[in-house]
């Protein structure tokens, strides 16, 4: 059974570009949880999602930020208009219910130049 | 709002040394407490999950104990190895209905373990 998969993992924007993450989580997973760990900060928590559904996006930045979890396919944080402030690594984590452990994957880390 | 604090932030040992890593949390209204490694540019690996009601949990080398009225868990590692090097991080899940799992972290305690 693989782990969570994140890709890519690693990625440079210009300030201004788009960057799209992506989140497949281990099979059988249904709950998706985005993290954020900004430099020399702990992780907090951006947004959880089930499939198809945003349950909690109180961590998430109103502006720019979006995220989705569709029926096929891996879970997307978007970005967009990324600023020098966004670079972080941005980690996934899935479980197989609410409140059950959350297993994350490698992360990805986004350098905005 | 629930804070998590770990201490001490770094810490340097010896092979073979048994050591006890703090963490508490302001509020005790938990679903539970877990443990997690970070190694330098990876991800996190779950090491122990403590539910609300349990006092501890063992895995291997590994022992992590819960006092959640007065808002503390440490995690004691025996025998320590330069393997062990790593950040270790506390994490709690809030309880209440709004919480929906999302787990709040410490800072992590960056730990060496020299030969």
């Amino acid at each position: 059974n693989a782990g969570v998969m994140q890709n890519p993992r690693h990625l440079v924007r210009r300030r201004g570009q788009e960057a799209r993450l992506r989140c497949s989580p281990m099979k059988g997973h249904s709950h998706v949880y985005w993290y954020r760990q900004l430099p020399e900060e702990g992780l907090k928590f951006m947004v959880y999602l089930q499939k198809e559904n945003i349950i909690d996006e109180s961590g998430m930045p109103k502006e720019r930020f979006s995220a989705e979890f569709p029926k096929e396919g891996p879970s997307i944080l978007r970005i967009q208009q990324v600023v020098r402030g966004d670079s972080a690594a941005y980690f996934c984590a899935s479980s197989m219910d609410l409140l059950e452990t959350q297993y994350f994957g490698p992360g990805t880390r986004l350098l905005v130049l | 709002k629930q804070e998590v604090t770990q201490i001490p932030a770094a810490l340097s040992v010896p092979e073979g040394e048994n050591l006890v890593l703090n963490c508490s949390f302001t509020d005790s209204a938990i679903y539970n407490l877990q443990w997690f490694r970070q190694d330098p540019g990876k991800g996190l690996t779950s090491l122990l999950l403590i539910q609300s009601s349990q006092r501890e949990q063992t895995s291997g080398r590994l022992n992590a104990s819960l006092d959640k009225s007065s808002g503390r868990s440490t995690l004691y590692i025996a025998a320590s190895q330069p393997g062990d090097s790593a950040t270790y991080l506390c994490a709690v899940i809030p309880a209440g209905g709004t919480s929906y799992g999302k787990l709040t972290f410490g800072q992590g305690t960056i730990l060496t373990v020299h030969p």
